[in-house]
């Protein structure tokens, strides 16, 4: 499984746009991109996915970098909802399983 | 529409003692996933189920875990002689696979279990 590297913690305030970034320099060329987020006391729930191509979504937007060892997740305008844990997960199609890392631990600034 | 959903919501048991967890995935949902999340870490992987069959269950930790899937529905997951480092969140997930590395998962809210 490709290794990813991801920011402990991010403040942003309420209704500003926040930039998430995952380092993923070991991902295979059939490796998607997956974010998942996970807030308090619920299980994970699916942000947003992409292979090469800038991604959108009702949710987020997903940069994906020419070279694909980094992406991006962006939040358009942050609200208190979206304070959460969010994980980075690169994962082959035929690959079932998920691989979680300890994710970004973001925070919302009323 | 429904969701996963998963119970008990918790468990407390004591040491030694025999543990079954219940999944009931979404209606329709061929692929079904197992993970246990410990304080302060993201889930890990355990089993993963396409229709009946366990398709990767390299994730269980020991031979005193074991999940089935009889009907290609509902999942159990048992766990045998439990101990205090089995106390965790157990999550369980779905997909359709009916888009190409996609596969989102849906998940439920989870079992925590204490062992006493």
């Amino acid at each position: 499984d490709a290794k990813t590297t991801q920011p402990n913690s991010m403040e942003s305030n309420e209704e500003e746009p926040v930039h998430l970034p995952c380092n993923h320099s070991t991902i295979s060329g059939t490796d998607y991109i997956h974010w998942y987020r996970q807030l308090p006391s619920q299980g994970p729930e699916y942000v947003i996915h992409g292979l090469t191509s800038n991604v959108n979504n009702r949710m987020a937007s997903l940069a994906i970098a020419e070279d694909r060892k980094s992406s991006t997740l962006i939040l358009h305008r942050a609200t208190l909802r979206d304070a959460a844990v969010y994980y980075c997960i690169p994962s082959n199609f035929g690959n079932e399983k998920l691989t979680f890392g300890t994710g970004t631990r973001l925070t919302i600034i009323p | 529409g429904a969701g996963v959903s998963q119970t008990p919501s918790n468990k407390v048991t004591e040491k030694g003692k025999y543990v079954e967890l219940r999944c009931d995935p979404i209606s329709g949902h061929t692929a079904l996933y197992w993970y246990r999340q410990s304080l302060g870490q993201g889930p890990e992987f355990l089993i993963y189920f396409q229709g009946t069959g366990a398709a990767d269950d390299s994730g269980l930790p020991n031979d005193r875990f074991f999940a089935v899937r009889p009907e290609g529905s509902v999942s159990t997951l048992k766990i045998q002689r439990t101990e205090r480092g089995d106390s965790a969140v157990y999550l369980c997930a779905s997909s359709s696979q009916t888009d190409r590395g996609g596969h989102e998962q849906f998940f439920g809210p989870g079992t925590r279990l204490t062992v006493l």
